[in-house]
Order: structure tokens, then sequence, then C-alpha cells
């Protein structure tokens, strides 16, 4: 199965902040990376899908970028609402596997 | 609209049936998947009912669980058979999209169901 990890598994950042997660897979998946926003309690949110793509009434501040194993979510201006866990997820293969996550925090 | 139920506390060895109860879409024609969260880990696919009647599952699942549907409900549902410890998590049922043509992403997800597999 395809690995993926992210890097860092937590990030303290202010309001305003231009944040940056990074996303490896253990092997080339192409384009096909996914990123999801999760919040305790609530269901996963699509943000991006096929690395850069943002899925319908996602906020221009989140991109995505990458390609074959390395592949970055960057939030230009971070919102009080984007304080959550971001993970990304593989679709190359039918294992459809996910990373750990990343915890953006308030600093 | 998705909306898990049937969640609970079952002992190690046992069963439980967990539904997704489709709206909007008729679950017959539809791709949707379980994909699980364990207390502190990441995101886990399960299994994935496609609209041709295949079902697949992740090795974790194989031989245990069984995707099914009822289209008179409009409804999906996971029987979880032979419940381990490590089973135990947040089950959600969610909606394929944008595939790859052998993975996809999940663009509807329920808001899930907690499955607490202990003695």
């Amino acid at each position: 199965d395809i690995q993926m990890t992210q890097s860092p598994s937590t990030l303290s950042a202010s309001v305003g902040d231009r944040v940056t997660i990074t996303c490896r897979a253990s092997q080339s998946i192409s384009s096909w990376l996914a990123w999801y926003q999760l919040r305790p309690g609530k269901a996963p949110k699509l943000l991006i899908y096929k690395t850069s793509t943002l899925e319908s009434g996602v906020p221009p501040r989140f991109s995505g970028s990458g390609s074959g194993t390395e592949f970055t979510l960057t939030i230009s201006s971070l919102q009080p609402d984007d304080f959550a866990t971001y993970c990304c997820q593989q679709y190359s293969s039918s294992s459809r596997t996910f990373a750990q996550g990343t915890k953006v925090e308030v600093k | 609209q998705l909306v898990e139920s049937g969640g609970g506390l079952v002992q190690p060895g046992g069963s439980l049936r967990l539904s997704c109860a489709v709206s909007g879409v008729t679950v017959s024609r539809s791709y949707i998947s379980w994909v699980r969260q364990a207390p502190g880990k990441g995101l886990e696919w399960v299994s994935v009912f496609n609209a041709d009647g295949t079902t697949y599952y992740a090795d974790s699942a194989q031989g245990r669980f069984t995707v099914s549907i009822d289209t008179s409900k409009n409804t999906l549902y996971l029987q979880m058979n032979s419940l381990r410890l490590e089973d135990t998590a947040i089950y959600y049922c969610a909606r394929e999209a944008h595939g790859s043509g052998l993975g996809s992403t999940f663009d509807i997800w329920g808001q899930g169901a907690m499955v607490t597999v202990s003695s």
C-alpha cells in the first residue's frame, strides 16, 4: 500500500499568517492527491482534489501544489475558522490512504 | 445527504451493523465508501460500494466486514463481524467523487457513528 506522511504534526500560527503543510507519498501518485479539513464532531470537509483543484465553495486562500511524491497545502492568510486539522489523501490506488494529519492551533 | 446510525458498544468477537441512510441520490447508482477514524489516529478507508454492485474492502476489513444495500430504504449497510479492539473508531459513510480510475476522493460525508469494541 502507498503510505502517506505529513509534516509538521502540529503547527502554531496566528490569524493572518501564511501556513504551509507538506504531504509525502511513499511512491509516485502523480497528481491524485486531496486535502481535507477535520474538526471534532463534524464531518470531514474536502478542500482540494487533484493536487490543486479547489472543491466548490472553498475559499481561494486555500491552494495546493506538487506532483509525484511531494505536495503542499497553503493557506495564504489564516482565518479564525481555519484552526483545525488538515490531512491529505492519495487516490492513485484503490487503497485510498490518508496521512495522520496536521493540527493548526492558535499561537 | 448521508446519515449514519447503529453505532454502540460491543464485546470483542461480537457483531454490529451500521446503516447509512442516503437522500438526494439513489443508493444503487452511487459510489459510497465507509471510512473510519480510530481515537488519536488518522482516517482509514474501510470499504466501497460501487454503482455496478461490486464491493471492495481494505485488508483490515476483508473477510469480517460486508457492505450491502437496501434499495427500498435507500440505505447502505456495513455488517461488522468478529470485531476487534482495534476496530474501535468513528465510522463515516462518504460519497466518492473525482475518481482517478482506481481510487476516489470523498466529497460528502455523514456525521459519523461511534463503534466501541471493549470487554
